[in-house]
């Protein structure tokens, strides 16, 4: 079964940081883009960052710009995204998506920013 | 970075049929055409239509995606209760090198 499993959410206070996780299993890992896209409470869906199988081709929309990473581990089949200096508008529940199809979506994982 | 537009709400009767829009420009929609998902509430979106608008397996045959110029389309025949849902579109803007989405259309089946 293909599947995406995000992990690393949490409450964390504004200026903080916080490293989000995604475990992908039954598909090869290393073949497929993939991406990081976030929904705020209540809100529609918004494309955050991606990257290319081989870990080029990294992109990430303006507002994250400088404050967040996005990487991967093919050995561990996993995809990452560091987030720092987060404010109150990061609060959303974060879903990692494989390749540039948007094919599949894992359950996400929520941020949850506030002092 | 702009947005694709899709109208915020369609409503639509049972067993009717619906058209839902997404408007780009000629570098996203009109360059490379648009996926479209569905979202039902508490869930993760799921693909409904690649870029070519050809559907994945699994996906209704009620369910067509087409284009024109820089406006996708989506047409839903037969509604049913469980189409009532939130639809986005998603295109690659190649002057902004950046995925965008549209804001989503909440569907109403009456």
């Amino acid at each position: 079964e293909v599947q995406l499993v995000e992990s690393g959410g949490g409450l964390v206070q504004p200026g903080r940081s916080l490293r989000l996780s995604c475990a992908a299993s039954g598909f090869t890992f290393h073949d497929h883009a993939m991406h990081w896209v976030r929904q705020a409470p209540g809100k529609g869906l918004e494309w955050v960052s991606g990257l290319r199988w081989n870990s080029d081709g990294i992109r990430y929309a303006d507002f994250v710009k400088g404050r967040f990473t996005i990487s991967r581990d093919n050995a561990k089949n996993s995809l990452y995204l560091q987030m720092n200096s987060l404010t109150t508008e990061d609060t959303a529940l974060y879903y990692c998506v494989k390749s540039d199809a948007f094919d599949i979506w894992g359950q996400g994982t929520l941020v949850v920013v506030s002092s | 970075q702009a947005g694709l537009t899709q109208p915020p709400s369609v409503s639509k009767d049972l067993r009717q049929t619906a058209t839902l829009t997404c408007t780009g420009n000629s570098n996203n929609v009109g360059n490379q055409g648009a996926a479209w998902l569905q979202q039902h509430q508490g869930h993760p979106p799921t693909l409904l239509s690649y870029r070519n608008n050809n559907r994945p397996s699994g996906i209704s045959e009620r369910l067509s995606a087409s284009r024109s110029g820089n406006t996708a389309s989506l047409t839903i025949t037969g509604l049913q209760p469980e189409d009532e849902a939130d639809y986005y579109c998603l295109a690659w803007d190649s002057s902004l090198s950046v995925w965008v989405f549209g804001g989503g259309t909440k569907l109403t089946v009456l």
